[in-house]
């Protein structure tokens, strides 16, 4: 069964620690990306990667950056984390375009 | 640019009861539409797609949408709700051109009564 995983599925964090949140998939799928989950909200794309070393900015990118060294894994980090980044994150792989994506099971992150 | 518009972020349906969530799509290319089911805690998952052919999907869970171009509409229903239906469902559509993006809407939270 193909797989996304996500390290976390809780965290607590300071204001102002560099938060890395890590993302695994075993499908070898080109196309990583990560979501931040809002009540209301829906989901709003942070950044999405297309192949190791690539990046690009999605909607919200302020106050994150990522890294893809290799093909599987795809990290977001919050550079300074504040209260306002407190949210549910979601990352996704699919394998081309057009293609449904495969979701983690998400981090739940709350900053203090 | 596309977007996905969900018409009522909560609806509430009894035990056995017609399933009806309403998804509204607007795009400059073909799209491709899926739907999504997120429970309490837990990540996505794909409840069905269309992408080229027939415009009446089926998916998992006694779930089927039709694409309706006309009406620019990818509704979601199911004849009979059944209380592990209770969950948030999430439509959405491909961002078009050479990227991969999904575009999500708001997402609907679906009550089952018993």
């Amino acid at each position: 069964d193909v797989k996304v995983t996500q390290s976390s599925r809780y965290l607590v964090k300071r204001t102002g620690e560099k938060v890395f949140l890590e993302c695994v998939q075993d499908m070898d799928h080109e196309n990583m990306f990560w979501y931040r989950q809002d009540p209301g909200l829906g989901l709003r794309l942070i950044y999405f990667s297309y192949d190791v070393k690539m990046k690009e900015k999605g909607d919200i990118p302020e106050g994150y950056s990522v890294s893809r060294e290799k093909k599987e894994r795809f990290s977001l980090i919050l550079e300074s984390a504040s209260t306002n980044q407190t949210s549910m994150y979601l990352c996704a792989s699919n394998p081309g375009q057009n293609y449904g994506y495969t979701f983690g099971s998400g981090t739940r992150l709350t900053v203090v | 640019a596309q977007s996905v518009t969900q018409l009522g972020s909560h609806v509430s349906v009894s035990e056995g009861a017609l399933v009806l969530l309403r998804c509204n799509y607007s795009s400059s290319v073909p799209p491709y539409l899926f739907w999504y089911v997120q429970y309490p805690n837990q990540g996505l998952q794909l409840l069905l797609k269309y992408t080229t052919g027939a415009t009446l999907v089926k998916g998992i869970n006694g779930f089927e949408a039709e694409f309706k171009k006309s009406e620019t509409s990818f509704h979601l229903t199911k004849p009979s709700a059944h209380m592990s239906d209770a969950a948030e469902y999430f439509c959405a559509v491909t961002s078009g051109g050479a990227t991969n993006k999904l575009i999500f809407g708001t997402g609907t939270l679906l009550a089952v009564q018993p």
